[in-house]
């Protein structure tokens, strides 16, 4: 069965430091990827994705993402976090054979991310 | 756009009550879901709706859970008789393309 591990529960960064949060994916082939953000009481905003090409997404709020297929890893990055970051990043996984509009997303267990100002 | 949009957005009831969580989908979206986020399990998938129609309804936990969907622009989730292992967050989300867009989500607590 697919699976999705974040194994970060929290992580503390200072405003302006440098962001990774890790996730890993079980799956029979490559799925497709993506990271939400979800901001206390607010529903999921997707960040990026991943379906083929480039092995590095770029996303909105300056996030990007790197594919490692060797890694079955899908790993979150910022180059200088600010305190609007603070929230929780969930990644997800989407069967490679969905059709437009139906993927059927599996989450990770989430990443919550506080920022010291 | 609204967005997605769910009422209530906190819902109290006592144990053994109906409850009916809604939601309205984004105009001209075809594909609805609705999620159920708890600590322990994180966010789950319970059923998907294509053309107002259930696709996958495989997540929801038991037959105290229901779903429809009567018109592409309205749908609901009820449980029927609700317990206290019901207390999540529900979400609702609709797509057409590749991005699901989700509403900001029903707490409910049911004691």
């Amino acid at each position: 069965a697919q699976s999705v591990t974040q194994p970060d529960i929290h992580i503390t960064v200072s405003e302006g430091a440098s962001l990774e949060l890790r996730c890993n994916y079980s799956y029979g082939a490559t799925p497709y990827l993506f990271w939400y953000v979800q901001s206390p009481g607010q529903g999921l905003q997707l960040l990026l994705k991943y379906f083929s090409g480039d092995t590095l997404v770029q996303g909105i709020k300056g996030f990007e993402a790197e594919f490692k297929r060797s890694q079955s890893s899908f790993n979150l990055r910022k180059p200088s976090v600010h305190w609007s970051d603070a929230a929780e990043y969930f990644c997800a996984v989407a069967p490679r054979y969905s059709g437009a509009g139906s993927y059927q997303l599996t989450f990770g267990k989430g990443t919550k991310l506080s920022v010291i100002p | 756009d609204a967005g997605v949009i769910q009422s209530p957005r906190h819902e109290v009831t006592e144990m053994g009550q109906e409850v009916t969580l809604r939601c309205k989908p984004i105009s001209g979206h075809d594909y609805l879901f609705w999620y159920r986020q708890t600590m322990m399990r994180g966010l789950e998938l319970l059923i998907y709706f294509n053309n107002n129609v259930p696709i996958d309804d495989s997540g929801m936990p038991e037959d105290r859970f229901s779903a429809k969907m009567p018109n592409a622009s309205f749908s609901t989730l009820k449980i029927q008789p609700s317990e206290p292992r019901d207390s999540a967050v529900y979400f609702c989300a609709s797509s057409t393309g590749d991005t699901q867009y989700f509403g900001p989500g029903t707490r409910l607590t049911v004691l």
